[in-house]
């Protein structure tokens, strides 16, 4: 079973569209979880964590914890063409010492 | 804002060749990371490093890989003798003591063994 695993899509919306993003997990001792945002051919770049279950908001985004149904989503509200990207959601192992990561979901915006 | 750095952009090597890819960490980071992305797939973890060893290796971080902290600022990964399956692009990243959570990533290395 693969630890982490998110819908590739990709997902086309219109500009002002609320998205939802989704991710599963398997290892229920996870406990940070994070979302990245990547445009292409760049380095990932962290939008946000959680830890545990739970809610968190930053502007237009939010990052929501399942930790019953080991389910990780990211809410973008009044999205932008800006928003169009890959998101990677990603845990961190139980050590600490590495991030695994989901395969990315790419999103377009058009306006 | 303070980033992680990586040179070069770009690199074309041929297989069986050594390579060394760099990167300059966040200059109060500790923890220092080198990941892999091969097209159209995951970001993959090779490497941790913290205090001048390594903390975790993933499988994919076999005899080939090496990774340095030559001097106070640098953090480099080789590949002594590389093949056509390492074609990817290589991210470093770095963290604080204190924040697990938060690794930033550098921009990448793009690597084509021909």
């Amino acid at each position: 079973q693969k630890e982490v695993e998110q819908d590739p899509g990709p997902l086309s919306v219109p500009e002002g569209a609320i998205v939802s993003l989704n991710c599963t997990y398997s290892n229920s001792a996870f406990q940070y979880f994070m979302w990245y945002r990547q445009y292409s051919r760049k380095g990932p770049e962290l939008l946000m964590y959680t830890y545990s279950s739970g809610n968190k908001e930053d502007g237009r985004f939010t990052a929501q914890v399942d930790k019953s149904s080991k389910y990780i989503s990211l809410f973008i509200r009044d999205s932008q063409p800006s928003d169009s990207a890959t998101y990677l959601c990603a845990t961190l192992n139980q050590a600490g010492t590495a991030l695994i990561f989901g395969k990315g979901t790419t999103l377009s915006v058009s306006s | 804002e303070p980033e992680v750095t990586q040179t070069p952009s770009h690199q074309v090597t041929q297989m069986g060749q050594e390579v060394i890819l760099r990167c300059v960490p966040i200059s109060n980071h500790l923890y220092f990371y080198w990941y892999r992305q091969i097209l159209g797939q995951k970001v993959e973890f090779l490497v941790s490093f913290y205090n001048n060893e390594i903390s975790e290796k993933s499988e994919i971080f076999d005899d080939q890989f090496s990774v340095e902290r030559p001097d106070g600022s640098n953090f480099t990964l080789k590949i002594r003798s590389t093949k056509l399956e390492d074609s990817a692009m290589y991210f470093c990243a770095s963290r604080a003591m204190t924040t697990q959570e938060t690794q930033y990533f550098g921009p990448g290395t793009r690597l084509l063994v021909l």
